[in-house]
């Protein structure tokens, strides 16, 4: 069956420092992956995808992910973050050609101003 | 262009009781599904419809059920309400059939109270 892991489920940093959230999946085949944000009170929104091609993909707000198909990672960085990324990540896979995505439990990030 | 858009925003039942949770599609989006966001779990796949049709459900009770109307609008019903069903009915759309190059879209929740 296929499953998401995000292993940090909280994570604090100080504003400046660089970010980087695992998340790992398993399925065979070919997938689609996302990383989805939610601030608080706001509702879920996109902040990269990967469909395929260049494995490192650049999405909204400065953050990049990289996904590396020998680990089936989808690790998502961020240089150096803001107070204002505050807020719950989430990584999530869809087997190609199916529309069911599986989420992980999800990492909440607090940056300290 | 609106997006998904969910009502209502909160709704409180007492156990036993049956939640109706509403959500409409983005326009010209035809795949609607329901998540569910409890505390502690992240986001469980509830339900997923396209034209009209149950596609896939996930772990959840026969009690959780759904449907989506020819507008491609959908409802998510919750019969029997137990305490543990207080959560956030996070609603997202996306198009179908158009291949793999599909995102889906969330919508803002429900948050549902069981007392």
């Amino acid at each position: 069956a296929q499953s998401v892991s995000q292993h940090n489920h909280h994570v604090i940093l100080s504003e400046a420092a660089s970010l980087e959230l695992g998340c790992n999946y398993s399925y065979g085949g070919t997938v689609n992956l996302f990383w989805y944000v939610q601030y608080p009170g706001q509702h879920l929104q996109l902040l990269l995808k990967y469909f395929s091609g260049d494995p490192l993909v650049k999405g909204i707000k400065g953050f990049e992910a990289e996904f590396i198909k020998s680990k089936f990672s989808f690790n998502l960085r961020k240089p150096s973050v803001q107070w204002s990324d505050t807020a719950e990540y989430f990584c999530a896979v869809r087997a190609s050609g199916t529309y069911k995505y599986i989420f992980g439990t999800g990492t909440r990030l607090k940056v300290l101003a | 262009e609106a997006g998904v858009t969910q009502s209502p925003t909160h709704l409180i039942k007492t156990r036993g009781q049956q939640a109706t949770l509403r959500c409409s599609p983005i326009s010209g989006h035809t795949s609607v599904y329901w998540y569910q966001q409890a505390l502690g779990l992240g986001l469980q796949f509830l339900l997923w419809y396209d034209e009209g049709e149950e596609r896939n459900r996930g772990n959840f009770p026969p009690r959780f059920s759904g449907r989506q109307f020819p507008n491609y609008s959908s409802e998510l019903n919750v019969n029997a309400l137990e305490l543990e069903d207080s959560a956030l009915y996070l609603c997202a759309s996306s198009l179908a059939g158009q291949g793999t190059g599909n995102t889906i879209y969330f919508g803002e929740g429900s948050w549902l109270t069981v007392v």
